[in-house]
């Protein structure tokens, strides 16, 4: 069965401490991986599409990996602002289906 | 600005009744989708649709209906046979395939 697992449900960093999030996910045909950031009672906003092995994206204290098994997202050294609950999804290859993790809520203390 | 615009923000449903979500974009795009959200789940699939006048189901689809007459479109109907409606909806929408999601504000239906 197609899925996909993030760890840990739940991080608590102290500004400047980095870190990494993890995404596993078991897909046939895996057509893109994705990151997105989500605010309490807002939609996820994009953050990185991954789509093959050994791919690497960064944006400001943000940066996405991809091996064939799982993704990860490093935040080096956070600031209260990256707080939010950090998605990750997978497009099924031959389909419009996109499957969702259930997210890390990452919360950045002052 | 092109995006996608879901109205309203909070909705409220007595018990029996149907409630329609509003879902639009100006983004050109041929996919859309819905998805509920509920407190420690991820995002799950109730409908997509690939094109004007036709859509499938997802993962979840009962208790839900949808319509895509024009390509703006999505509105997505929550009805009485939903028995747990209460979860915040997300629309979102898709360009070419294995293309990124764009999504909606969000509409978080609550019962009365």
């Amino acid at each position: 069965e197609d899925q996909v697992t993030q760890s840990p449900e739940a991080l608590r960093l102290q500004e400047g401490e980095s870190s990494s999030l993890n995404c596993s996910y078991t897909v046939s045909g895996l057509r893109g991986l994705f990151w997105y950031r989500q605010d309490p009672g807002k939609g996820p906003e994009f953050l990185f599409t991954l789509y093959s092995a050994g791919e690497e994206k960064e944006k400001e204290r943000l940066k996405a990996t991809l091996t064939k098994k799982e993704s990860f997202l490093h935040i080096t050294a956070p600031k209260p602002e990256d707080s939010a609950t950090y998605l990750c999804a997978v497009k099924q290859g031959g389909t419009y289906k996109y499957i969702f993790g259930t997210g890390t809520r990452l919360k950045v203390l002052a | 600005d092109g995006g996608i615009t879901q109205s309203p923000k909070y909705l409220f449903r007595k018990e029996g009744q149907n409630v329609t979500l509003s879902c639009e974009q100006n983004l050109n795009h041929d996919a859309m989708y819905w998805y509920r959200q509920d407190p420690g789940q991820g995002l799950r699939l109730i409908y997509y649709s690939q094109i004007v006048n036709d859509f499938q189901k997802g993962d979840i689809a009962e208790g839900y209906s949808v319509s895509r007459e024009k390509k703006e479109s999505f509105p997505l109907t929550v009805t009485s046979a939903q028995k747990n409606p209460t979860a915040f909806y997300l629309c979102a929408s898709g360009g070419t395939e294995n293309e990124k999601l764009f999504f909606g504000s969000g509409t978080q239906l609550s019962v009365l």
